[in-house]
């Protein structure tokens, strides 16, 4: 069974508007993890956000904030102002266990986003 | 601040030859370090990880290996290369504190093709 599931392949968004990418996941484990990634077209991931399975706030970080919804097993990404360098593709992740050997994370298979001028 | 690095950034290679891949991070000591294959469209997949010198944990049985001669140096080989090698491998790392928030930070990856 897939562990991080993002339903959404691609994406269109006009500039200055606000998108909302899925992201639900399956777990026993009561700690987890959830984390967000943006990989442009040059290839790197870059970190944006995270969410811990004891967090009561919804995580923020400047134009992304994530909707945590733990009965639903859903960690939504916001991205809020659409910008032109927005335009990439976003991963869902999540850690499980607090001592999960070695951190290992479990990746979705992503959600392309491409920004209309 | 930390950094990481991977090299070469774009290889091709005919099937059946050997490969190595490098990746040194730097600022920061006894990172967990990681090995990921990304094919075409596709998300990621762990191949390795190491937790310390000496140790790498694969992830999926393949023709790959890793290894760890230093602390932050992360080696991914194969003595044959196989069509189904090409992709975009991405090493990153994170520290070891254990908990749930320690981010994973990648470097700028290597595209493989395999003719």
């Amino acid at each position: 069974a897939q562990k991080i599931t993002q339903t959404q392949p691609g994406m269109f968004v006009q500039e200055k508007e606000a998108v909302t990418l899925d992201c639900t996941y399956d777990t026993s484990d009561q700690s987890y993890g959830l984390f967000w990634y943006k990989q442009p077209s040059s290839g790197e991931m870059i970190f944006l956000i995270y969410q811990g399975s004891y967090d009561e706030q919804n995580a923020t970080e400047g134009r992304y904030s994530l909707n945590f919804q733990k009965a639903r097993k859903s960690a939504n990404l916001v991205i809020s102002a659409s910008q032109l360098g927005d335009s990439a593709m976003y991963f869902c992740a999540m850690r499980e266990g607090w001592k999960a050997a070695g951190n290992k994370l479990t990746f979705g298979g992503g959600t392309r986003v491409l920004v209309k001028p | 601040s930390q950094t990481i690095h991977q090299w070469p950034a774009t290889l091709v290679q005919p099937v059946g030859s050997p490969l190595s891949l490098e990746c040194t991070v730097e600022g920061t000591s006894n990172p967990n370090l990681y090995w990921y294959r990304q094919a075409a469209g596709r998300g990621l997949q762990l191949l390795f990880y190491s937790v310390g010198i000496g140790q790498i944990s694969s992830e999926v049985p393949q023709n790959l290996s890793a290894s760890r001669p230093q602390d932050r140096q992360f080696i991914l080989s194969s003595k044959k290369l196989l069509l189904s090698d090409s992709g975009f491998y991405l090493c990153a790392w994170s520290v070891q504190t254990g908990a749930l928030t320690d981010t994973q930070y990648f470097g700028p990856g290597t595209r493989l093709t395999v003719l």
